[in-house]
């Protein structure tokens, strides 16, 4: 089955600095690859996903950059401000089964943004 | 559109006592997940449905049990509780089948077993 690595697990930034956030992958049938946010005590909201026909996508202040030959993806957090501090988490999935397949999850990155 | 609920929020247990969490949704989804998630952050899958009258096992079954009881509704049960169940669960559902689409979740259940 798919695993998802995300590095690194903690990563602390002065407010206006660039946060990154890479993940890899092992199946190589994935072809959905989500960001979720998630604030303490709420539950994780997507906030940026891409799929691997495309190579980079953008929504204001983050993107999402996927390389498929080497399986990784990332996600760019520019110009940080402090509502950015959370629990980004990536996942991949698509990969098609008989009986259905699972959006599988990484292992979580705590971003704390310094004012 | 209430999105995915999950009943109850709270819930204490005393070890070996029996629970069933509820979750539904009013979306039409076909996949449905539940997630634990302990101090520290990660979310960790312990069973799925794919798709109504299909479930999977994720990465950590053992001491749980699922029934997706029809389209909207997905149930988590707990045997006998063990401190070690002591957890933040969430439900969560898809619309795609494979794992392709965005995954909503619902408030989570802040579970203690003592």
């Amino acid at each position: 089955g798919e695993n998802v690595e995300q590095h690194p697990s903690t990563l602390s930034v002065q407010e206006g600095d660039s946060a990154v956030i890479k993940c890899t992958y092992s199946d190589s049938a994935s072809n959905y690859f989500p960001w979720y946010k998630q604030e303490l005590g709420k539950r994780p909201q997507l906030i940026i996903d891409i799929r691997s026909n495309v190579g980079e996508k953008k929504d204001q202040r983050i993107a999402v950059t996927l390389n498929k030959t080497a399986k990784h993806f990332s996600l760019h957090i520019t110009e940080t401000q402090p509502e950015d501090s959370a629990v980004y988490f990536c996942a991949a999935g698509g990969a098609f089964k008989a009986a259905g397949n699972k959006l599988t999850f990484g292992g979580g990155t705590r971003v704390l943004v310094k004012p | 559109n209430a999105g995915v609920t999950q009943t109850p929020k709270f819930q204490v247990l005393k070890t070996g006592q029996s629970m069933t969490l509820q979750c539904a949704q009013d979306m039409n989804h076909n996949s449905m997940y539940w997630y634990r998630q302990d101090p520290g952050m990660g979310l960790r899958l312990i069973y799925y449905s794919a798709s109504e009258g299909t479930t999977d096992k994720g990465e950590v079954p053992n001491g749980y049990n699922v029934s997706r009881l029809n389209k909207r509704e997905f149930s988590l049960r707990l045997e006998s509780a063990a401190p070690s169940q002591t957890s933040v669960y969430f439900c969560a559902s898809s619309e795609g089948i494979q794992g392709n689409t965005e995954a909503f979740f619902g408030q989570g259940t802040r579970l203690t077993v003592v």
